[in-house]
């Protein structure tokens, strides 16, 4: 499989639960970043991973937690959202680490998130 | 303050005709980079086009250009020859560095909703 792909594609949770979102990217980067899409707002960046470390959390909720465990996979586990919290989350990589560019971001086909 | 402007949240645009879209950025750096994404309603987004900052010509990809006016802090996009195909969301984003680890992030714009009619 190739390019950055996510599961699940689609996820109804209610409130008290507890899921988790997976990114796995094929491309052999060094970055990885989680994107929130609201409806009729600008694509927010929440974190992002460069070589596995946490190198920006952008003043996401801690209901929101993200994890690599490697150069390849990117989670965020999530726990008592809200409904404000519904959205397209999208995963990208990018080769990110170096300066040299322009090592564009690949995106995922995102998660639609729906909290009841 | 906003860093990426896109004044235009829909556009209309004919088969085979050519649409331009708008975009303002604001940065104080010297070395930036801009891009174009497309956001089809599958909500994937696809990475169009590349201009950096120091780059003397304008971008081209295919039916896709970037009309770079540094001094007017611009980067229009210009699809020619649209098709059905080509009717989605675009987003422009410009390249910041995060100083952490020496990667970069990008900022988004709040995207063009652009419909190619037949």
């Amino acid at each position: 499989e190739t390019g950055v792909t996510q599961t699940p594609r689609h996820l109804v949770m209610g409130m008290t639960n507890k899921k988790s979102l997976k990114c796995e990217q094929h491309l052999g980067h060094n970055a990885m970043y989680w994107y929130k899409q609201s409806a009729k707002k600008p694509l927010e960046l929440m974190f992002v991973y460069s070589l596995e470390e946490r190198v920006e959390n952008n003043s996401v909720p801690s209901r929101f937690s993200p994890e690599c465990p490697n150069s390849s996979h990117l989670f965020l586990h999530l726990h008592t959202l809200q409904p404000e919290d519904s959205a397209l989350y999208l995963c990208a990589s990018s080769q990110g680490v170096l300066r040299e560019g322009p090592y564009e971001q690949y995106f995922g086909p995102g998660t639609r998130l729906t909290v009841t | 303050a906003q860093k990426i402007t896109q004044t235009q949240p829909g556009m209309f645009v004919q088969e085979k005709e050519a649409v331009t879209l708008d975009c303002t950025y604001d940065t104080s750096d010297q070395s930036y980079g801009l891009f174009w994404y497309k956001q089809p309603s599958s909500g994937e987004m696809i990475f169009l086009i590349y201009q950096g900052s120091y780059d003397e010509q304008n971008a081209t990809e295919g039916r896709y250009s970037l009309n770079f006016q540094k001094a007017r802090k611009s980067a229009n996009l210009v699809i020619s020859a649209s098709q059905l195909g080509d009717s989605a969301m675009y987003f422009c984003a410009m390249r910041e560095e995060i100083t952490q680890g020496g990667s970069e992030k990008l900022v988004f714009g709040k995207g063009t909703k652009l419909t190619v009619n037949p």
